[in-house]
C-alpha cells in the first residue's frame, strides 16, 4: 500500500506570496494533521482534520488555513508568504482519532525568499 | 500547557554501545509519550508510545524507553547501537484529556551519530 503522498516535494516563493500544499493519507484513514518543521527544530502542530471538520489548531496566524475533502486528502494554505515560513511541512494520518499511529509523508521543503 | 525536553542535541556513541536519548516532560496529568526517528529527507517513524499501561515500552529496532513519574522522564534507550541507527531522534507528547496522537507537541530533537 502506498504510504503518505505530499506535493510538491521542493518549493520556492517570494515573500508575500501564496501556497497550496497538498496531502494524499493512506488508504483508509480519515484523520489529517499538519506540522511545521523549521530547520535544526521540532515539529510543531498547525491542523488536525477528522472527517472533513477541523479537530485542532495549533499556535499559527490566520494566515494559515486549511481543508479536507471527502475522499480524506487535504490542502494546506499559507497566505502573504513571510520569511519564517520557510520550513519542511508535514503531513501526518491517522486511522481515526485516537491513539493510533501516524504515518508521516516525506514532507514538502518551502523556501521563501 | 505539557512540553517536552531534550537534553543533548547530539550524542556520539560507538558502534556496538549503549545509546541513551534523554527526554524530560512537563505536563499537569499523566501523559501519553511518544518516540519518533527522522532519517535525513523523510518524514518521521513511530518507534514507541507510552500510553499508561507497562512503564517500560519496547518499541521498534531494539528500542525500549521507561516511563519514570518520579523524575518525569521517558528516555530512550538501546543495548548496541548500529550504524543504521545514525539519524534524528525526537521525544514528543500528547494533549492532555484528549485521548489523541495526533496533535503532538515534539522536543527539539537528538542527531545520534554512531561511529565505528
Amino acid at each position: 500500500d502506498a504510504g503518505v503522498t505530499q506535493s510538491p516535494t521542493h518549493l520556492i516563493k517570494t515573500r508575500g506570496q501564496q501556497v497550496t500544499l497538498r496531502c494524499s493519507p493512506i488508504s483508509g484513514h480519515k484523520s489529517v494533521s499538519w506540522y511545521q518543521q523549521v530547520l535544526g527544530q521540532g515539529p510543531q502542530f498547525i491542523f488536525q482534520y477528522y472527517e472533513k471538520e477541523e479537530r485542532g489548531r495549533g499556535n499559527f496566524p490566520d494566515r494559515f488555513s486549511a481543508r479536507q475533502f471527502p475522499n480524506y486528502s487535504s490542502e494546506l494554505n499559507v497566505n502573504a508568504l513571510l520569511l519564517g515560513d520557510s520550513a519542511l511541512y508535514l503531513c501526518a494520518s491517522t486511522l481515526r482519532d485516537g491513539l493510533y499511529e501516524q504515518y508521516f509523508g516525506p514532507g514538502t521543503r518551502l523556501t521563501v525568499t | 500547557a505539557q512540553s517536552v525536553t531534550q537534553l543533548g542535541s547530539h550524542v556520539s556513541v560507538s558502534e556496538g554501545a549503549l545509546v541513551l536519548l534523554r527526554c524530560n516532560y512537563s505536563s499537569s496529568v499523566p501523559p501519553y509519550l511518544f518516540w519518533y526517528v527522522q532519517y535525513p529527507n523523510q518524514g518521521l517513524q513511530l518507534l514507541l508510545k507510552y500510553t499508561s499501561a507497562a512503564t517500560l515500552v519496547k518499541g521498534i529496532n531494539g528500542f525500549e524507553a521507561e516511563f519514570k513519574k518520579s523524575e518525569t522522564s521517558f528516555h530512550l534507550t538501546k543495548p548496541s547501537a548500529h550504524m543504521s541507527d545514525a539519524a534524528e531522534y525526537f521525544c514528543a507528547v500528547s494533549p492532555p484529556n484528549t485521548g489523541t496522537a495526533s496533535k503532538l507537541t515534539f522536543g527539539t530533537g537528538t542527531r545520534l551519530q554512531v561511529t565505528l
